[in-house]
């Protein structure tokens, strides 16, 4: 079975930085790209990022690029975004997903995990 | 960037009725490169449609997804209670950002 465990989350004050991982279990990890989308309290679903499989392409939404920064270790099965200068416009539930193959795009997002809250306020 | 607008914000229906959900890219969705999810109260988003209309593993048939180029339905033939809940759209082709609809609500009338 895939499982997605998302860590990391907490209160943290605007300026400040915080990593979430996320650790994947059940499946090939090197064999997929993964993504990070974020859903603020009572509002829809937002791309934050994702990396293909060997780490070789890389997005961002214009939201996060510069102070986000994506980052994969496939020898751990494990998935990072390391988040700077936050704002309160940050706050919000981040899932991890696994797309359906390696590349970027050109992939749907299954499955997701439970994700994990940041919380940006002073 | 391309985006996607989704309609109604509201659905309210009763258990088996269809139900109809919109979603409407701003510029062509290359090779049907659009996905629709689920999400209910306090879960994760589920995967239910990609490519437009192939149903992901264990959905079950009263989804179907079809369209292409910008316009895109989720339809839902008969509403068992476990279906009300709050639906996106998603586009994952060439064109970063990866976006999302701002999803369809799906309640009991």
């Amino acid at each position: 079975e895939v499982q997605l465990v998302e860590s990391g989350g907490g209160l943290v004050q605007p300026g400040r930085s915080l990593r979430l991982s996320c650790a994947a279990s059940g499946f090939t990890f090197d064999d997929y790209a993964m993504h990070w989308v974020r859903q603020a309290p009572g509002k829809g679903l937002e791309w934050v990022s994702g990396i293909s499989w060997n780490s070789g392409s890389i997005g961002y939404a214009d939201s996060v690029k510069g102070r986000f920064t994506i980052s994969r270790d496939n020898a751990k099965n494990s998935l990072y975004l390391q988040m700077n200068s936050l704002r309160a416009e940050d706050t919000a539930l981040y899932y991890c997903a696994k797309s359906a193959g390696q590349q970027l795009a050109y992939n749907w997002f299954d499955p997701w995990g439970q994700g994990t809250l940041v919380t940006v306020s002073s | 960037e391309i985006v996607l607008t989704q309609s109604p914000g509201t659905l309210s229906l009763s258990p088996g009725e269809r139900a109809t959900l919109s979603c409407r890219a701003s510029q062509s969705v290359s090779s049907s490169y659009l996905a629709w999810y689920q999400q209910k109260p306090g879960q994760a988003p589920r995967l239910l449609i990609y490519g437009a209309s192939s149903r992901a593993t264990g959905i079950p048939d009263r989804f179907s997804g079809s369209g292409s180029g910008t316009d895109f339905t989720l339809t839902i033939s008969r509403l068992e209670p476990e279906d009300f809940a709050v639906y996106y759209c998603q586009q994952y082709g060439s064109s970063l950002p990866l976006t999302f609809g701002g999803g369809t609500k799906v309640e009991i009338k």
